[in-house]
């Protein structure tokens, strides 16, 4: 049964450090896509990318975040320095065609705290 | 703009009634999906369904069903004799050709089945 593993699930840190969370996507799967959920926002897109290419990280508060593919099984995503405001659940989600309507599976989540 | 309405925020039911979730959609595209995702307490994002545009047959999953509606842009699902496990955050989401697979999600359904 394929699946999304993302790691780490949880993360406590303090404000100021750099968080790195990975995401593995579905093999044979090239869209990979970083969502964000919150209570007051909800699920927002911070950023995708098809065949490793990023296609779009307006959603992403460029100053801090980061994303990046360093090969096909692996995707990041960075903050440095986090604040207590990135404090969210953070979910990887990939796609089999690349054809961007795809089914988008999804990871368990990164839930992230910043205090 | 693409927008997904999801007007209740939370029902709660009791074992072996039928319940529907409302969601309503916005866009401008010919060609888009629409989505269900269900989100258990234990967090994951648990696709249930995609339907494209063009194909208005109503979907039926065993006590799952989805009624695709073009003309009120509503994709609104029944569940038929709720269980308690069914019990989760309900997510309708959009993606429009235009949005090169952009999820556009709604706030949430939180479903409640009481025994």
């Amino acid at each position: 049964d394929a699946r999304v593993t993302q790691t780490p699930r949880h993360k406590v840190t303090e404000m100021g450090q750099e968080v790195t969370m990975r995401c593995q996507p579905i093999l044979g799967h090239n869209t990979v896509f970083w969502y964000r959920q919150t209570m007051m926002q909800g699920l927002e897109l911070l950023a995708y990318f098809r065949n490793r290419a990023p296609l779009d990280d307006s959603g992403m508060p460029k100053d801090r975040f980061s994303a990046e593919m360093p090969d096909a099984t692996l995707a990041t995503l960075k903050i440095q320095p986090s604040e207590p405001r990135d404090s969210a659940v953070y979910f990887c989600a990939s796609g089999p065609r690349g054809a961007g309507t795809d089914t988008q599976y999804f990871g368990p989540g990164t839930r992230l705290t910043v205090l | 703009a693409q927008k997904v309405t999801q007007a209740q925020t939370e029902i709660s039911v009791v074992e072996k009634e039928d319940v529907t979730l409302d969601c309503v959609y916005e866009t401008r595209d010919t060609t888009y999906y629409l989505f269900w995702y269900k989100q258990p307490p234990s967090g994951e994002l648990v696709f249930l369904i995609r339907r494209n545009s063009f194909d208005e047959q109503n979907e039926i999953s065993g006590r799952y069903s989805w009624n695709f509606q073009k003309s009120t842009s509503s994709f609104n699902f029944t569940i038929t004799a709720s269980q308690v496990v069914d019990s989760a955050v309900y997510f309708c989401a959009l993606s429009g050709l235009s949005q090169g697979g952009k999820l556009i999600f709604g706030q949430g359904t939180e479903l409640s089945v009481k025994p």
